[in-house]
């Protein structure tokens, strides 16, 4: 089976910009959850989405905001980019053991 | 709340010595108990779970973990470490339940550093 995919894997943007970030679960996981790494508050969730719908969310402002489509695959979108959002972005997809696989991640520069 | 805590920032051991990375977490119960390692620019890899009973697990790797909870402590352990073990190690709790279960609370991670 292919792992948790993510695109894209680098991304560099302005403040005030918004960004979008993609998470392709492994086949048969409905279930997908968005973590935040940064060297200072390490690694913190964001939300998580199953059958697209949000179950649970994080201590995040409204500016992060995602969603998952019919085939599990989701998006993460965060507006008005602010310096403390570069960040790297990990999604991970939850088997039927509760165990959650994560993606490569997609590392975001705020200049 | 919940909390992960992994006292040691940085470990650094000779290649062929035993390892023991230290997590202790703050719960209302039981919760299910995860290690991941994550190389530089990596996402994170699962290395071993501890859901119920047997309290000594065994992970990929040649890694395992030890639950014990009267201490409220998950250490990960390796009996000889090899210099591809370099990497930064993670402890991770989730409350039991099939829809909780997929929000973890992560420790501040340890970084692991083997001399040849």
């Amino acid at each position: 089976k292919a792992g948790v995919t993510q695109t894209p894997r680098y991304l560099i943007k302005t403040r005030g910009q918004q960004v979008t970030l993609s998470c392709s679960p492994i086949s048969g996981h409905r279930s997908v959850s968005w973590y935040q790494q940064t060297p200072g508050q390490g690694l913190q969730f964001l939300f998580e989405y199953f059958s697209e719908t949000q179950r649970n969310k994080g201590n995040f402002p409204g500016r992060f905001s995602g969603r998952q489509f019919s085939n599990s695959r989701s998006e993460m979108n965060v507006s008005t980019l602010e310096l403390g959002d570069s960040a790297l972005y990990l999604c991970a997809s939850t088997t039927g053991t509760e165990t959650q696989y994560f993606g490569p991640g997609t590392r975001l520069l705020v200049l | 709340a919940q909390s992960v805590t992994q006292p040691d920032i940085h470990i650094t051991v000779s290649e062929g010595a035993s390892l023991e990375l230290r997590c202790n977490y703050s719960y209302g119960a039981t919760p299910y108990l995860f290690w991941y390692v994550q190389s530089p620019g990596q996402g994170l890899q699962l290395l071993l779970k501890y859901f119920s009973g047997d309290t000594l697990v065994q992970g990929i790797k040649g890694f395992e973990a030890e639950f014990k909870r009267s201490q409220s402590s998950f250490n990960l352990r390796k009996p000889s470490v090899h210099w591809s073990d370099a990497a930064e190690y993670f402890c991770a709790v989730g409350p039991q339940g099939l829809r909780s279960a997929r929000q973890l609370t992560f420790g501040s991670g340890t970084q692991l550093t083997v001399l040849p």
